[in-house]
């Protein structure tokens, strides 16, 4: 079955540092993989997605991620967090099998101290 | 890409009345869903909305409760019936545009009942 962990469900760092994001997926063929972010009282916006080939994707707002096949993870960095980071994070696991559904995790809420 | 309209916005409902909430698609698209988040939850898929047929329900959810229609490529509705406190939450229309992998969202529909 089509399932996404996200084991952290909130984050705290300060600002400027480093940010890792951790994401599992279950998907019995080759998975889509998204991240997205919601702010508090907004919509969803995608942050990146991975389809195929380079699995190191980078997306909006300096954010990347990797995918890694063998460890079913695809766990979203930022080198640097600045305050407005501050957001819930999904992960997300669709594909052009079981439905072309989209499952998402349970979400990463991240704080950012000053 | 695709733009999705999606009314109403919000709405406020007595306990034991129905709420049908519409989806309209500019582009032909593939595959249509309905989602629920649950306030501070992520994002619970419903059902797939299929043309000229059932919608398939995920674990939890039944056409009873939430009957859907698909008259065509480009427009679905999702009533809430028989409501209840418990069922306040974001309803939100998604789709997958032909051709594309990326999953597109309508704005939601803030529902709240008394």
């Amino acid at each position: 079955a089509q399932s996404v962990t996200q084991p952290d469900i909130h984050i705290t760092v300060s600002e400027g540092a480093s940010l890792e994001l951790r994401c599992n997926y279950s998907y019995g063929a080759t998975p889509y993989l998204f991240w997205y972010v919601q702010s508090p009282g907004q919509g969803l916006q995608l942050l990146l997605k991975y389809f195929s080939g380079d699995t190191l994707v980078q997306g909006i707002k300096g954010f990347e991620a990797e995918f890694k096949r063998s460890q079913s993870s695809f766990n979203l960095r930022k080198p640097s967090v600045h305050w407005s980071d501050a957001a819930e994070y999904f992960c997300a696991v669709g594909g052009n099998t079981g439905g072309f559904k989209t499952i998402f995790g349970a979400g990463t809420r991240l704080f950012v101290k000053a | 890409s695709a733009v999705i309209s999606q009314k109403p916005s919000r709405d406020i409902c007595q306990r034991g009345t129905s709420l049908t909430i519409q989806c309209q698609v500019d582009s032909q698209v593939t595959m249509m869903f309905w989602y629920r988040q649950q306030p501070g939850q992520s994002l619970t898929l419903i059902a797939t909305a299929n043309q000229g047929s059932e919608a398939t329900y995920e674990s939890g959810f039944v056409i009873d409760k939430f009957p859907i229609s698909r008259p065509n490529l480009t427009f679905s509705t999702l009533t809430v019936s028989n409501m209840s406190p418990e069922d306040s939450s974001i309803y939100l229309c998604s789709v997958r545009v032909i051709a594309s992998e990326k999953l597109f969202f309508g704005s939601g529909t803030q529902l709240s009942v008394l």
